[in-house]
């Protein structure tokens, strides 16, 4: 909720470049998730990670990467390979990882290619 | 793997009316089944969720029924007002935990307008 920060909230991009969105909670969560959302299509998983060191790919993680070295963070690099990257970005995390944990977003972020 | 398909993709209604909207998912597996509702340019947010325990949960003016046998759950919301005016998201959670189990699968979304 309020203690999910993301960083920048809008960001262009030159085609061919990779570009890193941040993400940052106090909520102590050991679970950390990023999705996409695009018009019309919902949200789709993109990383998840349950504990600081793992993390597992979700439904579209191609041309995507993502490290959690910090319990705290969750950063998301689009890379050049990301064919369609311009969308909405969300930063989720919930207490722990698995089946009914609330998950909380962040604001989000809104990445253009320009 | 789990699909939620959401309905409708937009709603009109008048203020002070009920607005009704209905979510299928396909793993019988699943336990958990959130809603959030996500004004224009902001982050969605929980409104109400229910868990495969109960048929009925309300919070106000919001409920939410379950209905395992045929697999579907509905956000009711009465008295509608102007803000209430968003995009309304249901999800459902695969039951057990580790993997990709606990992952929430979204629907598309519900656009719900609310005429004054």
């Amino acid at each position: 909720d309020g203690g999910i920060t993301q960083s920048p909230k809008y960001l262009f991009r030159k085609e061919g470049q990779n570009v890193t969105l941040s993400c940052e909670q106090n909520l102590n969560h050991d679970a950390m998730y990023w999705y996409r959302q695009d018009p019309g299509q919902g949200l789709r998983l993109i990383y998840y990670s349950q504990i600081v060191n793992d993390f597992q790919k979700g439904d579209i993680a191609e041309g995507y990467s993502v490290s959690r070295e910090k319990k705290e963070s969750f950063p998301l690099t689009v890379t050049s390979a990301q064919k369609n990257p311009t969308a909405f970005y969300l930063c989720a995390s919930s207490i722990r990882g698995g089946a009914g944990n609330t998950i909380y977003f962040g604001e989000g972020s809104w990445l253009t290619v320009v | 793997g789990e699909n939620v398909e959401q309905h409708p993709s937009t709603l009109s209604v008048q203020e002070g009316d009920s607005a009704v909207i209905k979510c299928t998912y396909s793993d019988s597996a699943s336990n958990y089944f959130p809603w959030y509702k996500q004004e224009l340019g902001k982050r969605p947010q929980l409104i109400i969720d229910i868990r495969s325990n109960v048929g009925e949960k309300k919070d106000q003016r919001i409920a939410v029924t379950l209905n395992k046998t045929a697999k579907h759950f509905s956000l009711h919301i009465t008295e509608t007002q102007p803000e209430d005016s968003a995009v309304y998201f249901c999800a459902a959670s695969m039951g057990g935990n580790g993997g990709s189990q606990g992952n929430l699968i979204f629907g598309k979304g519900t656009k719900l307008s609310v005429k004054p």
